[in-house]
């Protein structure tokens, strides 16, 4: 199974938003609604930002959201701050009953 | 909350077998609804799923490691475990167990990680 691809990093200025792509295949983010994203700092444990391709866990800010159009995922993160200066993984189910993840975006706010 | 803590040598040989344990609190792996993950991410890289096992011991792995993986759960300690065989320095990773909620297949929660490295 080969890894999701997502863009190596991705910026933006407080208070705008940001994108960050997840593109797989048919066997994977194309198949199923069980795309799942996290926000990972280094050094700590990687945490549950959205599941199931648009649902938000509780506690996690509302400036989060994601979508899925055909092959394709996206994690929107509106009114970009500070404290999401972090790496975000997508993950996506697969037809065989495994997972994969995408390499990872490093976003940066300037 | 359910928390997780992954334990183990320090240091693996090349060659050895790399064997950790995930110690689960404040949640039972015996319950359904769950599997218990294995991920690990390399230094400068992304995510990389190893396998999972259910409660009742069965197992699904990375086909890219399925030779080398073995997962197993203690239900009487509450723990799960990994062995991977034959490892080389590409192995030197950080080492992160996790729950998959079963019915949305999305890792709720995680360990802190535990590096792992493969050297002489």
């Amino acid at each position: 199974q080969s890894a999701l691809t997502q863009p190596a990093s991705v910026s933006g200025s407080p208070g705008q938003p940001i994108t960050i792509s997840c593109t797989g295949t048919s066997s994977d983010v194309g198949g199923f609604n069980f795309v799942s994203w996290y926000q990972h700092h280094p050094g700590k444990a990687p945490k549950l930002v959205i599941f199931g391709v648009t649902q938000r866990p509780s506690g996690v800010s509302d400036r989060f959201s994601g979508s899925k159009s055909g092959n394709t995922a996206s994690l929107t993160i509106s009114g970009l701050q500070a404290e999401d200066e972090a790496d975000y993984y997508c993950s996506s189910h697969t037809s065989s009953s495994t997972w994969v993840f995408g390499g990872g975006t490093k976003v940066t706010v300037l | 909350q359910v928390q997780l803590q992954e334990s183990g040598p320090g240091l693996v040989r090349p060659s050895q077998t790399l064997s950790l344990t995930c110690t689960v609190t404040g949640g039972s792996v015996s319950i359904g609804g769950y599997y218990w993950s294995w991920i690990r991410q390399p230094a400068g890289k992304g995510l990389e799923w190893l396998g999972r096992i259910y409660t009742t011991g069965r197992t699904n792995y990375n086909p890219s490691l399925k030779s080398r993986v073995t997962m197993s759960v203690d239900t009487s300690k509450n723990q799960f475990s990994l062995r991977l065989n034959y490892v080389t320095a590409a192995d030197t990773a950080v080492y992160y167990c996790a729950r998959v909620v079963l019915s949305e297949a999305y890792f709720d929660s995680w360990g802190q990680g535990t590096l792992v490295p493969v050297s002489s």
